[in-house]
């Protein structure tokens, strides 16, 4: 069966620091790789997605950047983390010609 | 572009009534997909369940059902008898066909009790 592990589960950075969140499937092969962040308001908002190694599409211009290494791992990145990155991160996976995703267990960051 | 609204922010219950979740959408694909998820205390969102936009079947699932209606643009989540284990936010999410992104509503805080 396909897991995805997504870690580490809370984090709490200084502004200014920067930021690798991490996020790997397993039991799949070439899937679809997703990056979420859901704000306080609890609306969940697609930041980037990738449907192949090195293939990266971002959804609003932000602070952040991801980078997908290998098949089934996808990084989150920040060079400098901002206050209003603060969140939750949730990482999603979906198989080849499907629609529907399933997330890890999210990342709460807290940038201070 | 996609839009899913979920009008309700909160729902309060008590144990075993029965609670509806609204959600309206837009889309211009002709087919399009829609899903309900739901968000435990614990953060993660687990998937209920699928629909494709041209199967407008209802669909219950033990105490879940669903109620698709395309002329409405509407894509309504029952619990029968609800339970504290259902405490939850819920949403409702929507994609293309050939557009692997989901589109999700707000969410729905649903609170049950005892």
């Amino acid at each position: 069966s396909q897991t995805i592990h997504q870690w580490p589960a809370t984090l709490v950075q200084p502004v200014g620091s920067p930021l690798s969140l991490e996020c790997t499937v397993e039991g799949t092969s070439n899937p679809n790789l997703y990056w979420y962040r859901q704000a306080a308001g609890r609306g969940l908002q697609l930041l980037f997605y990738s449907v192949g190694i090195g293939q990266i599409s971002s959804e609003v211009p932000q602070n952040l950047s991801a980078s997908r290494p290998q098949d089934r791992q996808f990084i989150l990145s920040s060079k400098k983390l901002l206050l209003s990155d603060s969140g939750f991160y949730l990482c999603a996976w979906s198989a080849t010609g499907e629609t529907e995703a399933f997330f890890g267990q999210g990342t709460r960051l807290t940038v201070v | 572009a996609q839009k899913v609204t979920q009008a309700q922010t909160e729902i309060s219950v008590v144990e075993k009534e029965d609670v509806t979740l609204d959600c309206v959408y837009e889309t211009r694909d002709t087919t399009y997909y829609l899903f309900w998820y739901k968000q435990p205390p614990s953060g993660e969102l687990v998937f209920l369940i699928r629909r494709n936009s041209f199967d407008e079947q209802n669909e219950i699932s033990g105490r879940y059902s669903w109620n698709f209606q395309k002329s409405t643009s509407s894509f309504n989540f029952t619990i029968t008898a609800s339970q504290v284990v259902d405490s939850a936010v819920y949403f409702c999410a929507l994609s293309g066909a050939n557009d692997y992104k989901l589109s999700f509503g707000a969410g729905t805080t649903v609170t049950v009790r005892a």
